[in-house]
């Protein structure tokens, strides 16, 4: 079966610096790739997805995601973070065939950080 | 323009006994998943409609069932109640196409717990 793994539950981090959150997933063929973030209070809404083309993506707030296919891996960073990126983050695999709109969710990463 | 949206906020519910929860998709959104997210994990999936059927569904048994309408929203319902199902129960829309290569928007959640 599918899944997908978030290595780091809690991460505590100071303002300014850089952030590199890891997700892996268990499926060979082609996937579409999310993050997705919890802001307290807030719904989930979309940071970033992968679909294809090139493997580093950039979404809003100035994070951005590599994907590499070698690892089965799609870790989200960010140069210099802010208070205001505490948050509570998932990574989602799509595996990209026709017929599966399942998304498959990592148990998500509680990052804090200290102003 | 309106999220997504779910009703109610919050239920109680004793074992054995049945819920309904609801959800209105986004504007211009035809396609509703429904996922369960139990404390401290990623959300799972347990079903998505379009076109008013159930177009996929996850590991989840027939005591959960959905519905949608014509004005694409859509009903979650949970028969014979377990303690285990007490869980934050989330709706996401987004536009149907074939694939999974899509962004959903997220409501809010239910909160449903079972005593």
């Amino acid at each position: 079966a599918q899944s997908v793994s978030q290595h780091n539950h809690h991460v505590i981090l100071s303002e300014a610096a850089s952030l590199e959150l890891g997700c892996n997933y268990s499926y060979g063929g082609t996937v579409n790739l999310f993050w997705y973030v919890q802001y307290p209070g807030q719904h989930l809404q979309l940071l970033l997805k992968y679909f294809s083309g090139d493997p580093l993506v950039k979404g809003i707030k100035g994070f951005e995601a590599e994907f590499i296919k070698s690892k089965f891996s799609f870790n989200l960073r960010k140069p210099s973070v802010q208070w205001s990126d505490t948050a509570e983050y998932f990574c989602a695999v799509n595996a990209g065939r026709d017929s599966n709109y399942q998304l498959i969710w990592g148990a998500g990463t509680k990052l804090i950080i200290k102003p | 323009d309106a999220g997504v949206t779910q009703s109610p906020t919050h239920l109680i519910k004793t074992r054995g006994q049945q819920v309904t929860l609801r959800c209105s998709p986004k504007s211009g959104h035809d396609t509703v998943s429904w996922y369960q997210q139990a404390l401290g994990q990623g959300p799972q999936f347990i079903f998505q409609y379009y076109e008013e059927e159930e177009r996929q569904r996850g590991n989840f048994p027939d005591r959960f069932s959905g519905h949608q309408f014509p004005n694409y929203s859509s009903e979650l319902n949970v028969n014979a109640l377990l303690l285990g199902d007490s869980a934050l129960y989330l709706c996401a829309s987004s536009v149907g196409r074939t694939g999974g290569a899509y962004e959903q928007y997220f409501g809010p959640g239910t909160r449903l717990t079972v005593t």
